[in-house]
């Protein structure tokens, strides 16, 4: 089945810090990829929506300087968290899904930030 | 504002039993629908995913949807304490219903 590797898994930081995190397609093209966040005992909640090559769709209430998305090629989506506060701690998962088959989404193992 | 309601649980049910797991969905327009199964600190795992009305069979999992009750079940058979997670539904909603909104989960506890 469709493979997204995400990293690092799990990041402990200082205030103030950026945060990078990759999410890759390993044996599919992903013309869109997801990005999720999702606090303890909470749902998944959609973040951003980013198509390759274009500039990201951001859902209402996320704000777009603090969370960069970059989806530069087919295999490859990065999301930085900038100047992270420790209110942005949480677990930050991708997905991926290739547009022109019928596959649904496949979700990254998911990163744990930590912001202390 | 799309809703996707689920019970949040904790469902209990012993090993061998049927659990069953409910979720309604507000959006008329939503065509896919999709259950997760998450274990904690994990990320989510697609189970099953259902695309028209009545049943869909995969192994001990069964989906089922209806439509016009904006309706989505899961039925999960000779439940197992593997089986013991997080279960959530999922429904595709916005411009070319590429994006997935999720319910808040059903915690499953399946006991020896």
């Amino acid at each position: 089945g469709a493979v997204v590797s995400q990293h690092p898994s799990w990041v402990i930081c200082k205030s103030g810090t950026s945060v990078k995190i990759e999410c890759r397609s390993l044996d599919f093209q992903a013309t869109t990829m997801f990005w999720y966040r999702q606090f303890p005992k909470q749902s998944l909640m959609l973040m951003a929506t980013s198509n390759e090559g274009s500039k990201a769709t951001y859902e209402q209430g996320v704000e777009k300087d603090k969370f960069l998305i970059n989806h530069a090629s087919l295999t490859l989506s990065t999301l930085t968290v900038t100047s992270a506060h420790p209110e942005d701690s949480s677990f930050y998962i991708c997905s991926a899904r290739d547009i022109t088959s019928l596959q649904p989404q496949h979700f990254g193992d998911g990163t744990r930030l930590s912001i202390l | 504002q799309k809703e996707v309601e689920q019970n949040s649980g904790p469902l209990s049910v012993p090993e061998g039993a049927i659990a069953s797991l409910n979720c309604t969905y507000s959006d008329r327009g939503s065509q896919s629908f999709f259950w997760y199964r998450q274990y904690s600190g994990k990320s989510p795992e697609l189970i099953m995913s259902i695309y028209s009305n009545g049943d869909k069979e995969d192994g001990r999992f069964t989906a089922q949807l209806n439509k016009a009750s904006q309706y989505v079940s899961l039925l999960i058979r000779d439940s197992q304490p593997s089986d013991s997670a997080t279960y959530l539904c999922a429904v595709n909603w916005g411009t070319g219903f590429q994006k997935l909104v999720f319910g808040t989960g059903t915690r499953l506890l399946v006991s020896p």
